[in-house]
């Protein structure tokens, strides 16, 4: 079935350091999306990105469809973005997301 | 805005028991899901619904059932608790099954004695 593999699984950063976070799916992706969860809590849609560059606010994603690759760049991190980092894709229309692994990124001051 | 709120927010049962988690959505979406998410891991569909009355099966739901008796709400029934489903199961919704914005509820949390 469709795998969908991320990295790092874990991250470090000090407040004002870049991240990067990828995402890498076994087959072609029809929709991909990146999920924030805040520790304990539930998860909240960050970007909608199936193909190309996508930006919001500090976050910047870019998905190379052929490639079955997404990341996800946060610049200036900051300690509120401290969390897990989810991506999910839907290999075919119509059909529901797989949820990757996940990324626990912590921003220390 | 919308809201989904899950039912209850703390489970505790004892091994072998039958559990009922629900929840309840008022954005008037059609499709709903539930998820299970063990401790630092991702998550994994359990059922999901299309609409009112329609139930999928999604990739874990062996030893669960699911009931979508109205458009607003969903409720997922472990049918036989074992200590290794202690998890946090998430229900979330969406306007339609392809649609790209899915919201989810706080979660609840499943510990089974």
């Amino acid at each position: 079935g469709q795998q969908v593999q991320q990295s790092p699984a874990s991250l470090v950063l000090q407040e004002g350091e870049n991240a990067e976070l990828q995402c890498n799916f076994s087959s072609t992706a029809t929709r991909l999306q990146w999920f924030y969860q805040r520790p304990g809590g539930s998860l909240v849609s960050l970007l909608y990105n199936p193909s190309g560059t996508k930006h919001t606010g500090r976050l910047t994603s870019t998905t190379v469809t052929k490639e079955r690759r997404s990341s996800l760049h946060i610049s200036s991190s900051q300690t509120t973005d401290s969390g897990t980092y989810f991506c999910a894709m839907e290999a075919n229309s119509g059909t529901y997301q797989r949820f990757g692994t996940g990324t626990k990124l912590q921003v220390v001051p | 805005g919308g809201i989904i709120t899950q039912t209850p927010k703390f489970l505790i049962g004892q091994e072998g028991q039958k559990l009922t988690l629900k929840c309840q959505q008022n954005f008037n979406h059609d499709t709903m899901y539930w998820y299970r998410q063990d401790s630092g891991k991702g998550l994994r569909l359990i059922y999901y619904s299309i609409t009112e009355n329609d139930l999928q099966k999604g990739d874990l739901s062996e030893g669960y059932d699911a009931s979508r008796e109205k458009k607003s709400s969903f409720s997922l029934t472990v049918t036989s608790a074992q200590k290794n489903e202690m998890a946090v199961f998430l229900c979330a919704s969406s306007i339609y099954l392809g649609a790209y914005e899915q919201y989810f509820g706080p979660g609840t949390r499943l510990t089974v004695l």
